[in-house]
């Protein structure tokens, strides 16, 4: 199957600093999908992003789907965007997930 | 439509016994979703259902597993004998079947095992 490597696994970083999460795939997709995983643990929709840029707020992510890889940028931090930051692609009819970029934002 | 909704939110049950979890997903999404995810590790793959035809069961399900979507509409997952391996969040997406579509997930269902 498709597997999916997430960089950082650990990021601290002070409040309204940036940041960059990297997410490498290992075959060619359709589909890729940015969460956020609340401390609660559902999984917040980011981006929807197969390939191109897209920003939503403080968030911003980039998808190059020739060289297999996503990034999702994190722009003048707040501690609400701490949390687990999952990539996910889709292949073989389900998403595969990356173990997670572990945000944490201190004030 | 408020989304994914799956109950319980939380379950406790003790070593053996059987447990069984629900999923409603978007009302419009004909596909349908299991997933479990362990402490530090991202969501794996269990099950997929497209309307109420059950496609494809990962090796991760054992035969203690089934899982159910009988009209096309909310789902099932069940874990009979129960062990303390299966403690884990169990969760719920769905989507418009193909591959170019968005998933959207439910809260989740967070099952101990004493």
């Amino acid at each position: 199957g498709i597997q999916v490597e997430q960089s950082p696994p650990d990021l601290i970083l002070q409040e309204g600093a940036n940041s960059t999460l990297r997410c490498n795939f290992s075959d060619s997709v359709n589909n890729l999908q940015w969460f956020h995983q609340n401390p609660w643990g559902q999984l917040i929709n980011l981006f929807y992003i197969p390939s191109g840029t897209k920003q939503n707020g403080r968030l911003s992510a980039t998808t190059v789907a020739t060289e297999r890889y996503s990034l999702l940028y994190i722009s003048s931090s707040q501690t609400t965007d701490s949390g687990v930051y999952f990539c996910a692609v889709y292949g073989n009819n389900r998403l595969a997930f990356g173990k997670g970029n572990q945000v944490v934002v201190i004030p | 439509d408020t989304g994914v909704s799956q109950n319980p939110r939380h379950k406790i049950t003790k070593r053996g016994q059987n447990v069984t979890f629900r999923c409603d997903p978007i009302s419009e999404h004909n596909r349908l979703y299991w997933y479990r995810q362990t402490l530090g590790q991202g969501p794996e793959f269990l099950t997929y259902f497209q309307n109420e035809a059950q496609l494809e069961k990962s090796r991760l399900l054992s035969d203690r597993f089934s899982a159910e979507r009988p009209k096309g509409s909310f789902s099932t997952l069940e874990i009979q004998r129960t062990e303390q391996g299966d403690s884990a969040m169990y969760l719920c997406a769905s989507s418009f079947p193909g591959q170019n579509t968005e998933a959207f997930f439910g809260q989740g269902t967070r099952l101990t095992v004493v």
